[in-house]
């Protein structure tokens, strides 16, 4: 069975900084491409970054642009979100979720892991 | 970017009745190269990671009850679930993967009457 399984959450003040890890298991981790997800406390689900297969391309979106990067190490089967100068709107619980098929052009997102917990505030 | 905006917020209908989400998109999602449109559905129970329901507006993935249907085109869709069970209980989101940013509508929470 497919396994995303996120980490490195936790509580941050504002202005610092952390990575969150998600680890991929059952499948072959360079086909997919792979995403950032997050969900604000009782709010709806926000896109956040994505990468291909390779780790050759990247979005964003304008909220986090320029504060996160998202990177992944093929040989680990991992893939990263380092979050730089968080603020209170950051706040959420940050989903790694995959495209359902592989290839070389996103399509939709299939599984996810259960999220990561990130808390700013000081 | 792509606004997608469903409604209602939230419904409530009877065990064995039909539930039907709306969400329309500020500009069409319909790829003419393809005749694909790039929608998609998503379940979340609470305490719970989203789940796929529908990709390409109208394909329901493996496993997924087929009283769950989409259809539409263009920038209207809709989900329907053709006779709400108890386990249905949740929140449903459509997404758009024509174009980054990639957008999520707002959820629609479905309860029981």
């Amino acid at each position: 069975e497919v396994q995303l399984v996120e980490s490195g959450g936790g509580l941050v003040q504002p202005g610092g900084s952390l990575r969150l890890s998600c680890v991929a298991s059952e499948f072959t981790f360079s086909d997919y491409w792979m995403h950032w997800v997050r969900q604000a406390p009782g709010k709806g689900l926000v896109w956040v970054s994505r990468i291909n297969s390779d780790g050759s391309n990247t979005s964003y979106a304008d909220s986090v642009k320029g504060r996160f990067t998202i990177s992944r190490d093929n040989a680990k089967n991992t893939l990263y979100l380092q979050m730089n100068s968080l603020r209170a709107d950051d706040t959420a619980i940050y989903y790694c979720a995959r495209d359902d098929l592989p290839g070389d052009a996103g399509n939709w997102f299939g599984p996810w892991g259960r999220g990561s917990q990130v808390t700013v505030s000081s | 970017d792509i606004v997608m905006t469903q409604s209602p917020d939230s419904l409530a209908v009877s065990l064995g009745e039909r539930a039907t989400i709306n969400c329309k998109s500020s500009q069409s999602v319909f790829y003419s190269s393809n005749y694909g449109n790039y929608l998609a559905w998503y379940q979340q129970k609470p305490g719970q990671p989203p789940k796929l329901l529908i990709y390409w507006a109208s394909s329901r993935k493996s496993g997924v009850p087929t009283r769950f249907s989409g259809s539409g085109s263009g920038a209207d869709f809709t989900l329907t679930i053709s006779s709400l069970q108890a386990e249905d209980v949740a929140i449903y989101y459509c997404q758009q993967y024509y174009t980054t940013p990639l957008t999520f509508g707002q959820g629609t929470k479905v309860e029981i009457k």
